[in-house]
C-alpha cells in the first residue's frame, strides 16, 4: 500500500481549526485515502475518507490536492476531547491485499486550553 | 446495537501459556482484521480474513494463529511461540463492498509474565 508520511506532533488551541497534513506521493489513481483517530487506550475511530473530491461530514473535513500526493484533516473547532493520535493511510485495492492497512505511528494532536 | 467486541478487556497469563483473544461482531461484515499496539507506536496488522473459512498472515503473524468459521468471530491465539505477547490487541472489521472503513473493537491489553 501507499506508504504515507505525517507529522510527529502538533498542537491546536481549543475553539481554533486543526489542520492535520499527511504526504502519500506513491498514491495510485483509485485508491482511496483514509483517517482514523484514536484516543488513549481506546480502539481507533474512522473519521473520514476521500478519492479525490473534498469531503465533508460531521467530525471532519478531509481536502485532498489536485495531484492526489497529499491531504489535509480539518478540524474546524477543536475541542480539548480532539486530542489524539490521528493516523492517515492509504489501503491497498488489489483483491488479495484489499482493507489490508498499514498504520505508521500517526500525528499526536494535543488541543490546549 | 450493532458493533464489535473484544473480551476480556484485561488478561494476565504466565509466560508458556497459549491464550485466546476473543472478537465479535454483529456488522455482517466480511473482513476482520487483527492488530498489535505497543506502547507509544501505531497498529501492527497480525493477521486478516476477507470471508469466512480463510485468512492471510500480516506483517507479524508469527507466533500467533488465528481462526474463522463463521463470519461473526476472528478469535486470536497468542501462542507460546510468540517472544514479546505483552501488547494491547485490536480488533476490527469492515465491510469491503461498501467503502472499507475499518470499525474497531475497545482492545485486549495482554500481560505475560
Amino acid at each position: 500500500d501507499a506508504k504515507t508520511t505525517q507529522p510527529t506532533s502538533m498542537d491546536c488551541a481549543e475553539g481554533r481549526a486543526a489542520n492535520l497534513p499527511c504526504n502519500h506521493s506513491t498514491i495510485s489513481g483509485n485508491e482511496y485515502v483514509y483517517w482514523y483517530r484514536q484516543i488513549h487506550s481506546q480502539g481507533p475511530q474512522y473519521i473520514i475518507h476521500g478519492l479525490k473530491n473534498n469531503e465533508t461530514n460531521e467530525m471532519a473535513s478531509l481536502i485532498i490536492t489536485e495531484d492526489r500526493k497529499s491531504s489535509t484533516l480539518i478540524l474546524p473547532h477543536a475541542t480539548l476531547r480532539d486530542t489524539a493520535v490521528y493516523y492517515c493511510i492509504v489501503p491497498p485495492l488489489y483483491n488479495t491485499n484489499a482493507g489490508k492497512s498499514t498504520f505508521g505511528d500517526g500525528t499526536t494532536l494535543t488541543v490546549k486550553p | 446495537d450493532g458493533g464489535i467486541t473484544q473480551s476480556p478487556k484485561y488478561l494476565f497469563r504466565k509466560e508458556g501459556q497459549n491464550v485466546t483473544l476473543s472478537c465479535e461482531q454483529n456488522l455482517n461484515h466480511d473482513a476482520m482484521y487483527w492488530y498489535r499496539q505497543d506502547p507509544g507506536q501505531g497498529l501492527r496488522l497480525i493477521y486478516y480474513s476477507q470471508i469466512v473459512n480463510d485468512f492471510q498472515k500480516g506483517d507479524i503473524a508469527e507466533g500467533y494463529s488465528v481462526s474463522r468459521e463463521k463470519k461473526e468471530s476472528f478469535p486470536l491465539t497468542v501462542t507460546s511461540a510468540q517472544k514479546n505477547p505483552t501488547a494491547f490487541y485490536l480488533c476490527a472489521s469492515s465491510n469491503l463492498r461498501t467503502g472499507g472503513e475499518q470499525y474497531f473493537g475497545p482492545g485486549t491489553r495482554l500481560t505475560v509474565t
